[in-house]
């Protein structure tokens, strides 16, 4: 099992660009999850799923869009990138609400 | 919100020293997590432990869910210890996860 996948793992762009971060999970878990990590600082939650068909906003999910594509694939979209979204973006998983996280490797964003 | 806080921020241990670190939060939780950053960035899962005492080799936790508080030890340190730790806690009715700023660790050698 790969567990959480994610691409790509590294991403420059320029301000006002698109571009969308993907994730994959193959542990049929119900919940997805989209952090991001800013230098010296913990992770802070854009947007969630609970299951298939649902999202819902965390901590910070202004500038940010997010596509449940099914169970196993959950995706978050820039439409016009700023410097401020310049982090280290993660995924995760869980299956339910009160089990373990299990996180992807990351993505590392540059927007210049 | 439910806030969490972890102690201390920053931590520097000579290798076979032991430690413990602390996350305290605000409100019941029915969910949290130890993990460890590694200086690659990686965040790796170390306990579940929503109450009750973990061990696993070097690494035990504990959570005291009725005080509000959790512990990570950490003993006989070695290098490869160094990185960041990292709390979560999930709370009743929501499937959101909060978490702390972390506690950076150096094992020197």
């Amino acid at each position: 099992n790969a567990g959480v996948t994610q691409t790509p793992k590294f991403q420059v762009l320029k301000t006002g660009q698109s571009m969308t971060l993907q994730c994959a999970q193959d542990m049929n878990h119900n919940s997805m999850y989209w952090y991001r990590q800013d230098p010296g600082m913990g992770l802070r939650l854009i947007y969630y799923s609970a299951s298939e068909g649902t999202t819902d906003k965390g901590e910070v999910p202004n500038g940010y869009n997010v596509s449940r594509l099914n169970k196993r694939e959950f995706s978050l979209r820039l439409e016009s990138a700023a410097p401020s979204q310049t982090s280290v973006y993660f995924c995760a998983s869980v299956q339910g609400a009160y089990n373990e996280q299990f996180f992807g490797p990351g993505t590392r964003l540059t927007v210049l | 919100g439910i806030q969490v806080e972890q102690s201390p921020p920053d931590l520097i241990l000579q290798e076979g020293a032991n430690s413990t670190l602390r996350c305290n939060f605000s409100d019941s939780v029915n969910n949290l997590q130890w993990f460890h950053q590694n200086p690659w960035g990686q965040l790796i899962n170390l306990f579940y432990i929503p109450s009750g005492t973990k061990q696993n080799g070097r690494l035990s936790a504990t959570t005291v869910a009725t005080e509000r508080y959790s512990l990570l030890y950490i003993s006989s340190s070695q290098t490869t210890d160094s990185g960041v730790y990292f709390c979560a806690v999930g709370y009743s009715g929501t499937y959101k996860y909060i978490f702390g700023t972390g506690t950076r660790l150096k094992v020197l050698a």
